[in-house]
């Protein structure tokens, strides 16, 4: 079946403007994580939702970025004020309650440039 | 806190053995995990294995867990040129959400 997509797959924006990128996780799939890699590291976390609500957002750095889920399947990571330390490839994955090792399952990701 | 510590490069001739080590900060992580990266491809989940066992066999890899000094290892036995990659090291933390915490990754190079 389809995995997880990202939209878009690359994205350059100006300092200070604001983006969007999409999420689609796999189909009936009720956990969807966002997690941010910079250059040489490892993902690290943003936001985790279970269903509609974001049960652990504890990892948005700050106020700019914000993410929603209406329908509990398409997620939306919203950053407004874009600066350029917000460049990194942001990571999507889902994961099924019903797998009790929580396996995620990663997207391409979306690669931002802040130019 | 939470941490999680790999060494960042390994580099391994075609057919022997490769080794990734990671050191893990949070003793009450139920499961840890390894991720593999290729180019181009997303995070994909290797092996995991549960926080009260030592050891878990799957095919060409082993995975050993000391919990006492909080270390993790990834072997890999007849290594290939095709498992060339980055090697994450994660755990799950003391959150029941499932939210994972990474090293930042052990590139594996493989000569043939």
């Amino acid at each position: 079946g389809a995995g997880v997509s990202q939209t878009p797959s690359n994205k350059v924006t100006e300092k200070g403007k604001y983006v969007e990128l999409r999420c689609d996780p796999i189909s009936g799939h009720t956990a969807l994580y966002w997690y941010r890699q910079s250059l040489g590291q490892g993902p690290e976390f943003l936001i985790y939702f279970q269903g509609t609500g974001a049960a652990d957002d504890s990892g948005l750095p700050n106020d700019r970025f914000f993410a929603v889920r209406p329908e509990g399947s398409v997620s939306t990571l919203k950053i407004q004020r874009t600066e350029r330390g917000d460049s990194a490839v942001y990571l999507c994955a889902s994961s099924s309650r019903r797998s009790y090792i929580y396996e995620q399952y990663f997207g391409p990701g979306t690669r931002l440039t802040v130019t | 806190g939470e941490d999680v510590e790999q060494s960042l490069f390994l580099s391994v001739r075609e057919g022997d053995s490769s080794v990734i080590n990671c050191t893990y900060t949070d003793s009450s992580s139920t499961y840890l995990y390894w991720y593999k990266q290729e180019p181009g491809a997303g995070l994909q989940l290797l092996t995991y294995i549960f926080s009260n066992m030592d050891m878990k066999q799957d095919q060409r890899l082993t995975v050993l867990l000391n919990k006492k000094d909080k270390h993790l290892s990834l072997r890999i036995a007849d290594t290939q040129t095709g498992d060339s990659a980055i090697y994450f090291c994660a755990e799950s933390g003391s959150s029941n959400t499932g939210k994972l915490i990474f090293g930042q990754g052990t590139t594996l190079q493989v000569k043939p």
